[in-house]
């Protein structure tokens, strides 16, 4: 239990559907990640929300659609994607986003792995 | 463009062997390097490194980083098949952490 809930862990899903995929944690951080892990290459960070606001967006495509409605949860929203996006899905927070080298680790939660037909 | 590299990309080692996981990286703001380790499942943090010269050891997991030559490596003594990860190193720009391909280590019995 690392404090971050990802829900659902699994999910299939087709071209055409729409689905969401959900975070929370439970530390008190104000900064939550999203990251696309695929087979091979390194963690592909696609948001970034410090304190609500979104500060990174990865050049991702317009059918992943994230919603931070609060510190403690973060969505991403899917629709009409791709075979290509199949992936895990790992969601992560830590306690502030920049400034000092105090700023510690990320904390994961356990993925969502997303596999679309 | 900020960048972290890894190697070896895979490792199989026998029980009770010795590894060095290899982690060098080039960014524009460096802030902290980070080491985790990952099974079948959320990444779990082992180190944090900020300084060079200083090692941060945790059982038989260690970690140095050189600030000079742009380097970290993770040494790991007298191997388990709990062992038996993906290691990934990850740097702290400030505004965001960059990682690498991760290390896949397999110890075998």
């Amino acid at each position: 239990e690392t404090g971050v809930t990802q829900t659902p862990r699994h999910l299939v899903m087709g071209m055409t559907n729409k689905k969401s995929l959900k975070c929370e944690q439970h530390l008190g951080h104000n900064a939550m990640y999203w990251y696309k892990q695929s087979a091979k290459k390194p963690l592909e960070l696609m948001f970034v929300y410090n304190f609500k606001e979104q500060t990174e967006n990865n050049s991702v495509p317009s059918r992943f659609s994230p919603e931070c409605p609060n510190s403690s949860h973060l969505f991403l929203h899917l629709h009409t994607l791709q075979p290509e996006d199949s992936a895990l899905y790992l969601c992560a927070s830590s306690r502030t986003l920049s400034g000092s080298a105090n700023t510690g680790e990320l904390f994961f939660g356990e993925g969502s792995r997303l596999t679309v037909l | 463009e900020d960048k972290v590299v890894q190697s070896p990309l895979s490792l199989v080692v026998h029980e009770g062997d010795t590894v060095t996981l290899n982690c060098s990286y080039e960014v524009t703001n460096f802030r902290s390097l980070l080491w985790y380790k990952q099974e079948k499942k959320a990444p779990t943090f082992l180190f944090m490194l900020t300084s060079s010269g200083i090692e941060k050891k945790s059982g038989r997991l260690s970690s140095i980083l050189d600030k000079k030559e742009l380097f970290s490596i993770l040494n790991i003594t007298a191997t388990q098949t709990g062992d038996s990860a993906v290691y990934l190193c990850a740097v702290n720009t400030g505004n965001q952490f960059y990682f690498g391909t991760g290390t896949s280590l397999t110890v075998i019995p």
